[in-house]
Formats: structure tokens, sequence, C-alpha cells
């Protein structure tokens, strides 16, 4: 049982450039996250999917597209890479239904992508 | 929308004291929880405890607490009996219970155990 997995785990990109980092989980969870990490920001969810099929925008979209493959899979892709994208990239999984079951439902998070824009 | 408020950039706590770690939280949904995650050096998030918002209780994990004032709208970790391995980036979380359920995280407070 791996939880959550993402490749690659570091990535130089020059601007312009695309790029897809891949994340899979094998929890049979619902939903699955993609969040940013810059330093003194905490997390910032950029986009999420709740379950397959499905994907919708998070606090910073501008510049990513995502893809749900499957119920396993959520890739997340760089069209046009900027400086400003330079950040740490967590993926994360969880299930759904926690306001009527009451229960934690907490997000397991990938190792995390570290992509550094140059 | 929902905002959480982490006041404490750093903290320097000596071996086996007690620390407590602020969050304050702002919401309009009348079902929520709350969530605490600890990132070492290391770098992955590790789920550390969670309070719901209707729970009668404080959540419990071990040596770690959540001291729960929904009036006051504050999610405090307490971490008793600190050790080495605590030194750590600590995000405070909450999620809706409606709708996405996504989570809105802090800016983090960064502690430092002190041997």
């Amino acid at each position: 049982n791996a939880g959550v997995t993402q490749t690659p785990k570091f990535q130089v990109l020059k601007t312009g450039q695309s790029m897809t980092l891949q994340c899979a989980q094998d929890m049979n969870h619902n939903s699955m996250y993609w969040y940013r990490q810059d330093p003194g920001m905490g997390l910032r969810l950029i986009y999420y999917s709740a379950s397959e099929g499905t994907t919708d925008k998070g606090e910073v979209p501008n510049g990513y597209n995502v893809s749900r493959l499957n119920k396993r899979e959520f890739s997340l892709r760089l069209e046009s890479a900027a400086p400003s994208q330079t950040s740490v990239y967590f993926c994360a999984s969880s299930e759904m239904g926690a306001g009527r079951s009451g229960r934690a439902y907490e997000q397991y998070f990938g190792p995390g992508t570290r992509l550094t824009v140059t | 929308a929902q905002k959480i408020t982490q006041t404490q950039p750093g903290m320097f706590v000596q071996e086996k004291e007690a620390v407590t770690l602020d969050c304050t939280y702002d919401t309009s949904d009348p079902s929520y929880g709350l969530f605490w995650y600890k990132q070492p050096s290391s770098g992955e998030m590790i789920f550390l405890i969670y309070q719901g918002s209707y729970d009668q209780q404080n959540a419990t994990e071990g040596r770690y607490s959540l001291n729960f004032q929904k009036a006051r709208k504050s999610a405090n970790l307490v971490i008793s009996a600190s050790q080495l391995g605590d030194s750590a980036m600590y995000f405070c979380a909450m999620r809706s219970n409606f709708g996405n359920e996504k989570l809105t995280f802090g800016t983090g407070t960064r502690l430092t155990i002190i041997p």
C-alpha cells in the first residue's frame, strides 16, 4: 500500500517549457487535490477533483491544467512554465462524505515535487 | 470564505516542556472540521489530529491535544512533553463539511525544540 505517489521528485524547467506532474493513489479515494507550497504562504489549492471525471478550480489555478485520468490518477500540467511557478507541489487524496459521517476523512499527501523554473 | 490564521511564525521550546501552537479560524459554515498537520524538514505532510465542529470533547492523540474553543473560533494544538523530533513546521487547516470539502491552510508555525 504505497498511499499517494508523485513523480518526479525534482524538476528544473526553463521559462516557456511544459511538463506534467503525475499523481496516483491506491486508497480508492474519490477526491484528489493539487496544492502548491511557497515560503510563508502555507499550502494553496490549485485544482481539485471530487470524483472521477470532474475537476474544479481552487485558489490559484492560473497557468495550470489538470486531468483526472481515472479514479487513481490526477495529473497537473504546466503548459508554459514561468518563474512564478517555482514551488513545491503536493498531491493529496481523501474520502468524501465527511459532513454526513462526522469522521475526519483527512487528506493524505504525496511526498511533493520541487519545481524550479529559470 | 474560510480563513485560518496562525500568528506565531516561529517558536523555540525547551525539550520536555509543553507547547501550544495557536490557530484561529473564520467561517460561516455551520459544520466544519479542523486539522493539524506536521511537516518535518524532509518535507512530507503528516496528519496529527482532527476536531469536528460538533464534537463535544477536545480531540486527543497521544501527546497531541486540540484545545477547541468554538465561541472564540480557536483550535490550538498542544504538544505535551516535547521531544527533539517535534521540531518541524505545523499547519492548521479547516474544511467545510459541505460542498467540495477542500482544505484551507494557515501559513504555519516553525517549532524548534531545544535540547
